[in-house]
C-alpha cells in the first residue's frame, strides 16, 4: 500500500506570492491533516479534513486554508506569503474509527522557502 | 492545554550503549501517546504508540511505556546502532484520538561508531 504522498517536495516562492501543496493519504484513509514544521516553534498543528470538511483548526492566521477533495486528496494554501512561512509541510493521513483510528501515517513533506 | 516536554537534546551516544529520552505530558483525559523518529531530510515515521495506562509500546528495540501516575512516556531502547541517528519526537493525542498531536521539541540522537 502507497504512503502518503505530498507534492511538489521543495519549492522557492517570494514574499506576497501564494503557494498551494498537494497530499495524496494512504489508500482507504478519509482523514487528512497537517502540520508545519519550524526550528523555532517545532511542529505545529494547521487544520483536519475529513469528508471534504475542517474538523479541526490549529492557531494559524486566516491566510492558511486549506481543502480536500471526494476522493481524499486534499491540498493546502497560504496566500501573501511571509518569510516566516519557511518551514516543512507536512500532510498526515489516518483511517477513522477501529483500532487504528488514532494513529496517523506522515508525508515525506514539502519544503516551502519565501525569499 | 496539553503540552509535551521532551528531554533537551542534542544527545551523543557510543554504539550499544543504553538510550533513554525523557517525555512527560500534560493534557485532560486519557491522550494517546506516541514516539516519532525523524530521519535527516525526510517526514516523520511512527516508532511506537500507547493508548491507555501501563501500556507499552514496542518496535525496533524501542520501548515506553505509559505512566498515567507519573505522566510520562520515556523512550528506551538496550543497545543503539549508528542507523538511530535521528530527531526523535514525543506527541500526544487528546482524548485517546491522533485527530490533532501535540508534539514535544524533538530530541537529536547521534550514535558514534
Amino acid at each position: 500500500k502507497a504512503g502518503v504522498t505530498q507534492t511538489p517536495r521543495y519549492l522557492i516562492k517570494t514574499r506576497g506570492q501564494q503557494v498551494t501543496l498537494s497530499c495524496s493519504p494512504i489508500s482507504g484513509h478519509r482523514s487528512v491533516s497537517w502540520y508545519q514544521q519550524t526550528p523555532g516553534q517545532g511542529l505545529q498543528f494547521l487544520f483536519e479534513y475529513f469528508s471534504e470538511t475542517q474538523r479541526n483548526k490549529g492557531n494559524f492566521p486566516g491566510r492558511f486554508s486549506g481543502r480536500q477533495f471526494s476522493n481524499s486528496r486534499s491540498e493546502m494554501n497560504v496566500s501573501t506569503l511571509e518569510l516566516g512561512d519557511s518551514a516543512l509541510y507536512l500532510c498526515a493521513s489516518r483511517e477513522t474509527g477501529g483500532s487504528n483510528g488514532n494513529t496517523i501515517y506522515f508525508g515525506e513533506g514539502s519544503w516551502l522557502t519565501v525569499v | 492545554g496539553d503540552s509535551v516536554t521532551q528531554m533537551e537534546g542534542p544527545v551523543t551516544l557510543s554504539e550499544e550503549a543504553f538510550l533513554t529520552i525523557n517525555c512527560t505530558y500534560t493534557a485532560t483525559g486519557y491522550p494517546s501517546l506516541f514516539w516519532y523518529v525523524q530521519y535527516p531530510g525526510e517526514g516523520l515515521q511512527l516508532l511506537l504508540k500507547a493508548t491507555k495506562a501501563d501500556d507499552k509500546g514496542s518496535n525496533k528495540g524501542f520501548e515506553a511505556t505509559y505512566r498515567k501516575e507519573t505522566t510520562s512516556f520515556h523512550l528506551e531502547k538496550g543497545s543503539v546502532q549508528v542507523s538511530d541517528s535521528a530527531v526523535y519526537f514525543c506527541a500526544l493525542g487528546a482524548g485517546g484520538s491522533a485527530r490533532q498531536l501535540t508534539f514535544g521539541s524533538g530530541t537529536q540522537l547521534t550514535v558514534l561508531p
